[in-house]
């Protein structure tokens, strides 16, 4: 079943800290994945986005990985700012289906 | 700018009342999309287009319909058929042909039973 699992599912971090998001999936055939940023009230923005041959990605602050082996990748984001406060979302896409399968988020809360 | 823009922000749905979410956009994409977010869960597919006059359902359609008469527009309606509908939302749109191109999000509508 094509599944993708995010954890944690909440994180409250200081300001300045660093901090990992998770996402594993069971997504196959592997097309390629997605990091999405959602702040309250407003629709999902990409971050970035990896292929199957890609194993780092950055965008800023934040540095996407890939794990095509284990079916793992992680969002990692460096020295926090309140504005990164936010529901990161993870989406897989299925090749042969061309579906896209969605997280259900993290919410990342910046405390100063 | 370019972009997708939903109305309204807010709706309120009476009992046995239909009502229509808004979707345009001037990206000049094919393809459109609505998805329904609960809290705790991924966006789920209500249905999609990939061209005008033409649409499919997607995972949850029923208590939905949609129409596709213009390439701007991708109207959802929620119709009284559907015994949950609070939920937020999300229109998006995406070019057609490339798989690794996103999709572009509107910034919703959070609908609510009166």
């Amino acid at each position: 079943k094509n599944q993708v699992e995010q954890s944690p599912q909440s994180l409250i971090i200081l300001e300045g800290k660093n901090c990992t998001l998770q996402c594993n999936y069971t997504v196959s055939p592997f097309s390629n994945l997605r990091w999405y940023k959602q702040d309250t009230g407003r629709g999902p923005v990409s971050l970035t986005i990896m292929t199957f041959s890609e194993n780092t990605k950055s965008n800023g602050r934040y540095t996407a990985t890939l794990d095509a082996d284990t079916k793992q990748s992680s969002l990692h984001i460096t020295a926090s700012q309140l504005s990164d406060s936010a529901s990161y979302i993870c989406v897989v896409r299925n090749s042969s289906a061309s579906k896209i399968i969605f997280g259900s988020g993290t919410r990342l809360s910046i405390r100063p | 700018d370019g972009g997708i823009t939903q109305s309204p922000k807010y709706l309120f749905r009476k009992e046995g009342q239909n009502v229509t979410l808004s979707c345009e956009q001037n990206l000049n994409h094919d393809a459109m999309y609505w998805y329904r977010q609960d809290p705790g869960q991924g966006l789920r597919l209500i249905y999609y287009s990939q061209i005008v006059n033409d649409f499919q359902k997607g995972d949850i359609a029923e208590g939905y319909s949609v129409s596709r008469e213009k390439k701007e527009s991708f109207p959802l309606t929620v119709t009284s058929a559907q015994k949950n509908p609070t939920a937020f939302y999300l229109c998006a749109s995406k070019g057609a042909g490339y798989s690794n191109q996103p999709q572009h999000f509107g910034d919703g509508t959070r609908l609510s039973i009166l």
